[in-house]
């Protein structure tokens, strides 16, 4: 499809266990995000690659979550020993151009990660 | 850093003009975004203002003031299925920061 892919689409695993989340952008789009969205609230950054260069990991709120981002492709959000708090819905969203404030991110349907 | 406010709910009934209030602080603002999110769908954008003044897409509009750090999002004609939440977001030069969210609703 033409549109940002998301995998899976649900998760659900126990605590202390590790999770890795993918994300397919759309093709083209150089810049690439992750969020997280907890129930009822709003998109709380995580990281932001852009191209080649170094990522932008100043959401990430612990060191149990990383990212990777091969190229200008797919990328993977790893949450390691998942705790009760890490339950929420994970996005990720390209975008052309640079990144800048006015280029349209488009998002995937997201992950809903639940942890026992 | 950076902070939005907006508010937590509206509601308005079909046909009806809703508009939806966005207050800002940050350090280096590049623009202020919009999108729309149904439940338990994904985000998508309506909509950026740069500049100082109205942009109009159809039935939405919005509005930026950058001297007062305000913005609006308005909608026209309400249907039902705009019942949704709106999100406003400041943009950096690389990211967006996005508010809590409003939770539009339509009445029939």
């Amino acid at each position: 499809g033409a549109g940002v892919s998301q995998s899976p689409s649900n998760k659900v695993t126990e605590k202390g266990k590790d999770v890795e989340l993918r994300c397919d952008p759309i093709s083209g789009h150089t810049a690439l995000y992750w969020y997280r969205q907890r129930l009822g609230q709003g998109l709380e950054f995580l990281i932001y690659f852009q191209g080649n260069s170094a990522p932008d990991k100043s959401g990430l709120p612990s060191d149990r979550f990383s990212a990777e981002r091969t190229g200008e492709s797919v990328s993977t959000l790893t949450i390691q020993r998942t705790q009760q708090e890490d339950s929420a819905v994970y996005l990720c969203a390209s975008s052309s151009g640079g990144g800048q404030a006015g280029q349209p991110q488009h998002f995937g349907d997201g992950t809903r990660l639940s942890i026992l | 850093g950076q902070s939005l406010e907006q508010p937590s709910e509206v509601t308005a009934v079909e046909g009806a003009i809703v508009q939806i209030n966005c207050t800002y602080q940050t350090s280096g603002f590049y623009g202020l975004s919009w999108y729309q999110q149904h439940d338990g769908g994904a985000p998508t954008f309506l909509s950026y203002n740069a500049l100082d003044g109205l942009e109009e897409t159809g039935r939405f509009s919005s509005f930026l003031s950058r001297s007062d750090s305000y913005g609006y999002l308005l909608l026209q004609e309400l249907q039902m299925k705009d019942s949704a939440s709106y999100f406003c977001a400041v943009g950096s030069a690389r990211q967006l920061t996005f508010g809590s969210g409003t939770q539009l609703t339509v009445l029939p």
